[in-house]
């Protein structure tokens, strides 16, 4: 069965330091899919990445940057320059399903405080 | 860009009454998801649909049913609400194929 595991609960930083957020997964899939999402206190799930498991090129957008390895089936997101408006929930997410259609497994999240 | 509404960010109903829970998405998207958020559990699914009229269980789908009658509707039904139900719902729908889910901004459901 499809896994996400993120082991880091919380994480406080203060602001500007740089923040590594971990994602483990578990798939028997030769085919999937990674996703990150935001979830500022508003509740709504901001989408913030998609990779697919034949890209393991790492990307970078601004401040935020993503590895994918699948060596490890890790997918770790890291925020440079953390800034007070990064606190939010961040969740992992791994896709399953059928051709032509997927569902999202999730991790169970990392809270992220930035204090200024 | 991809809008995803649900009709109430925040509602308090009894034990035992009958609740509704809408999600209207504006893209065409053929599929449609409601998961239940609670802490230190992440998002469970709760049912999914992948076309009008055709809907799927997820992992939680006891004491909820779902419908589906338009492609941008997809409504979440608690026939009997109890106390355990107390949750943060959340629609989300996707296109074909790997699509990316959207998600609406949740409902905060308390049930009393």
């Amino acid at each position: 069965a499809q896994k996400v595991t993120q082991a880091q609960t919380e994480i406080s930083v203060v602001e500007k330091e740089d923040v590594t957020l971990d994602c483990v997964y578990e798939t028997r899939d030769t085919t999937y899919y990674l996703f990150w999402y935001k979830q500022p206190p508003s509740g709504e799930l901001v989408f913030l990445i998609r990779r697919n498991s034949f890209d393991e090129q790492n990307e970078i957008s601004g401040r935020y940057s993503w590895n994918f390895q699948k060596s490890t089936s890790s997918f770790n997101f890291t925020i440079t320059a953390s800034q007070v408006v990064d606190s939010a929930v961040y969740f992992c997410a791994l896709s399953e399903g059928r051709r032509g259609f997927q569902k999202l497994v999730f991790g169970t999240g990392t809270r992220l405080l930035v204090s200024p | 860009d991809v809008k995803v509404t649900q009709s109430s960010r925040y509602l308090v109903k009894r034990t035992g009454e009958k609740v509704f829970l809408e999600c209207v998405q504006d893209m065409d998207h053929e599929n449609m998801f409601w998961y239940r958020q609670d802490p230190g559990l992440g998002l469970r699914l709760i049912y999914f649909s992948y076309d009008v009229k055709m809907k799927e269980k997820g992992d939680i789908p006891e004491g909820y049913s779902v419908s589906r009658e338009k492609k941008e509707r997809f409504s979440l039904i608690l026939e009997s609400a109890s106390t355990n139900q107390t949750s943060m719902y959340l629609c989300a729908s996707s296109g074909g194929g790997p699509g990316t889910q959207y998600f609406g901004p949740g409902t905060r459901l308390t049930v009393l």
